[in-house]
């Protein structure tokens, strides 16, 4: 059975920093792109940007490039959205996302999701 | 970035209606699209992939269809579990989610 288990919930105060954790587990994580989406309180789904174990392979969004960076370490099958000098609008639910392999190899949806980390910054 | 404009972003509807979602891309993204059903507190469910493709688990009420810039997502016979908001993601050139539909209980 294909999991995305994420961290737990955290509370950071503004300027603090925040690595979230994604560990796959049910199938080959390295041969699956991972993607991280935001949610605000409210609000729709952002993606963030998205991250290939296999080669380490990396894309970001621009509205997220510069502000979060995404990495992995595939000897623990675990994918990372780390967040620097938090402020309040990034309190959000953070979910880490498998991106589907599909008939084009470039392209896929995104067919599991972890269950979210949220995240409250707040002095 | 490919934007992604969802209507409407309310929907009223009652039990045993037919509705219909649409999203348009800024560009052209051939069948390179996808439909989530979120509900309060949970994770996105995916419903249609690649357009008109049914997740298998999903009822078959729900149904998607279009290509290039213009898709719809029509859920038939709406059931009270339906009640929730959907999303639509392209995913021809990295992601871009649509702002989401709200279909609540008319």
């Amino acid at each position: 059975e294909v999991q995305l288990v994420q961290s737990g919930a955290e509370v950071k105060k503004p300027g603090e920093s925040l690595k979230i954790s994604c560990t796959g587990s049910g199938y080959i994580f390295a041969a699956y792109w991972i993607g991280w989406v935001r949610q605000m309180p409210g609000k729709g789904l952002e993606w963030m940007g998205i991250i290939y174990p296999g080669d380490f392979d990396t894309r970001y969004s621009s509205s997220f490039r510069g502000q979060v960076t995404i990495s992995v370490d595939k000897s623990l099958s675990t994918a990372y959205l780390q967040l620097t000098s938090l402020e309040a609008s990034d309190t959000a639910i953070y979910y880490c996302a498998r991106r589907a392999i599909s008939t084009d190899v470039t392209r896929g949806h995104f067919d599991f999701w972890g269950r979210g980390t949220p995240v409250t910054v707040s002095s | 970035d490919i934007q992604m404009t969802q209507s409407p972003s309310t929907l009223s509807a009652s039990v045993g209606d037919t509705v219909t979602i649409t999203c348009r891309a800024s560009q052209n993204i051939y069948s390179w699209l996808a439909w989530y059903q979120q509900k309060p507190g949970k994770t996105p469910k995916l419903l249609i992939f690649r357009a008109s493709n049914l997740e298998s688990g999903v009822p078959s009420r729900f149904s998607g269809s279009g290509s290039g810039t213009e898709f719809t997502l029509t859920i038939s016979s709406l059931q009270p579990d339906d009640f929730a908001t959907y999303y639509c993601l392209q995913y021809d050139t990295f992601h871009s989610f649509g702002q989401g539909t709200n279909l609540a209980i008319k």
